[in-house]
């Protein structure tokens, strides 16, 4: 099993800094990493599929890059809407795995 | 836009089965680019991914958790089915459905089931 794991598990940050949310793979998993968007008391939202391709809707202030086993998503110009927990997840082996998660905090 | 609901008792007994029913509305099940994912999220945790159905049957599940749990699918009720047998309160989550092509790119609500007695 492919194991996820990201970094930072909390940030608090300010509105308009630029944010960047890290995820390290157990093993290479070529491009097959995608990110979430969790808000309190609703189910995740995709936001960017295959570690840089932005899922439709998806405000451009939010971008992923990586490949193999290091990605990172990047939130420009942070906004209080932001505020969530973000989680990657692979799907390029099964069990198809997800991050332990990211809590943002705006201040 | 494709929607999908979750439904289902929010409240089940220690070593029953745990039966929920995901409606998919806005597409078709039976389409074949996609695989149909469920997903559990214990209250204040990370998310587990527990195994997902093709359209044609064919099913893949978490090896966690692959013998207590059936997916199934009723093309002609665009409908798919999670049954957890043998739940213990360890159980207790939010359960998701989603709609797969490796990214999940559409979610249900959510369903909390609590495992008590």
């Amino acid at each position: 099993e492919i194991v996820l794991t990201q970094s930072p598990d909390f940030q608090s940050v300010t509105p308009k800094e630029k944010v960047t949310i890290t995820c390290r793979a157990s093993q290479s998993i070529g491009s097959s990493l995608h990110w979430y968007q969790q808000k309190p008391d609703q189910s995740p939202k995709l936001l960017i599929k295959y570690a840089s391709q932005s899922f439709s809707g998806v405000p451009s202030r939010f971008s992923g890059s990586g490949s193999g086993t290091d990605f990172t998503l990047t939130i420009n110009s942070l906004e209080a809407e932001d505020a969530a927990t973000y989680y990657c997840h692979q799907s390029s082996s099964l069990p198809y795995t997800f991050g332990q998660g990211t809590k943002l905090e705006i201040k | 836009q494709v929607q999908l609901q979750e439904s289902g008792p929010g409240l089940v007994k220690p070593s029953q089965t745990l039966s929920l029913t995901c409606t998919v509305s806005g597409g078709s099940i039976s389409s074949g680019d996609y695989y149909w994912s469920w997903i559990r999220q214990p209250p204040g945790k990370g998310l587990e991914w527990i195994g997902y159905i093709y359209y044609s049957g064919s099913t893949y599940y978490n090896p966690s958790l692959k013998s207590r749990v059936t997916i199934s699918v009723d093309t002609s009720k665009n409908q798919f089915s999670l049954k957890l047998s043998s739940v213990t309160a360890a159980d207790t989550a939010v359960y998701y459905c989603a709609r797969a092509r490796y990214s999940l790119s559409y979610w249900g609500q959510g369903t909390l089931v609590t495992v008590s007695s």
